[in-house]
């Protein structure tokens, strides 16, 4: 069965430090995609980035960058230099590779950044 | 960029009355998915549409019901709504050309009183 696990409910930081959102996931399927979306206080789902199971480049996008390890099953989530406007539920899902796959989300890290 | 529509974005009912939600997909996309998100929750998936052609159903509970048009847009109904039924409703569209990366909508907010 496919699950994603956020272990980490809650983070507080202060402005300007680093902080890494952690992401297990199971499934077992050899095919299969990873993903992290943003849900501001506002409430819309913001994507952030989609990675396929065959490829374990990690990425950097400006301040956010991404690890992902298949030897771990994690797709853990880095943002440097953190802002007050970060703050927001961060939410990491899985999905098959097939066409018209559902997403099956983790139980979201919020985080909340201070000044 | 044209993105999904929802609507409406709020909606206020009264326990076992009937609602509906519609969702407009990003024009060309032919998969529309369900999701709702309880308050303080993660996103469940209800139910999607492939080609008009339901494709999969998750947790959606019998007196919830959907379907998608001929022009692609999807309706999901709701009925003898309950307490339990006040949750943030999503809406996402995908589609072959967008290597099926579902495109979420802003969300129905539907509070039942």
């Amino acid at each position: 069965a496919q699950k994603v696990t956020q272990a980490q409910t809650e983070i507080s930081v202060v402005e300007k430090e680093d902080v890494t959102l952690d992401c297990v996931y199971e499934t077992r399927d050899t095919t299969y995609y990873l993903f992290w979306y943003k849900q501001p206080p506002s409430g819309e789902l913001v994507f952030l980035i989609r990675r396929n199971s065959f490829d374990e480049q990690n990425e950097i996008s400006g301040r956010y960058s991404w690890n992902f390890q298949k030897s771990t099953s994690s797709f853990n989530f880095t943002i440097t230099a953190s802002q007050v406007v970060d703050s927001a539920v961060y939410f990491c899902a899985l999905s098959e590779a097939a066409a018209t796959d559902k997403l099956i989300f983790g139980t979201g890290t919020r985080l909340q950044v201070f000044p | 960029a044209a993105g999904v529509i929802q609507s409406p974005r709020h909606l206020i009912k009264e326990k076992r009355e009937t609602a509906t939600l519609k969702c407009y997909p990003i024009p060309r996309h032919d998969t529309v998915y369900w999701y709702q998100q309880g308050p303080g929750q993660d996103p469940q998936f209800l139910i999607s549409f492939y080609e008009k052609m339901q494709s999969d159903k998750g947790s959606i509970p019998d007196r919830f019901s959907a379907q998608q048009f001929s022009d692609y847009h999807s309706e999901l109904n709701m009925s003898s709504l309950e307490l339990g039924d006040s949750a943030l409703y999503f809406c996402a569209s995908s589609s072959r050309l967008a290597e099926y990366e579902q495109y979420f909508g802003p969300g129905t907010r539907l509070t039942v009183t």
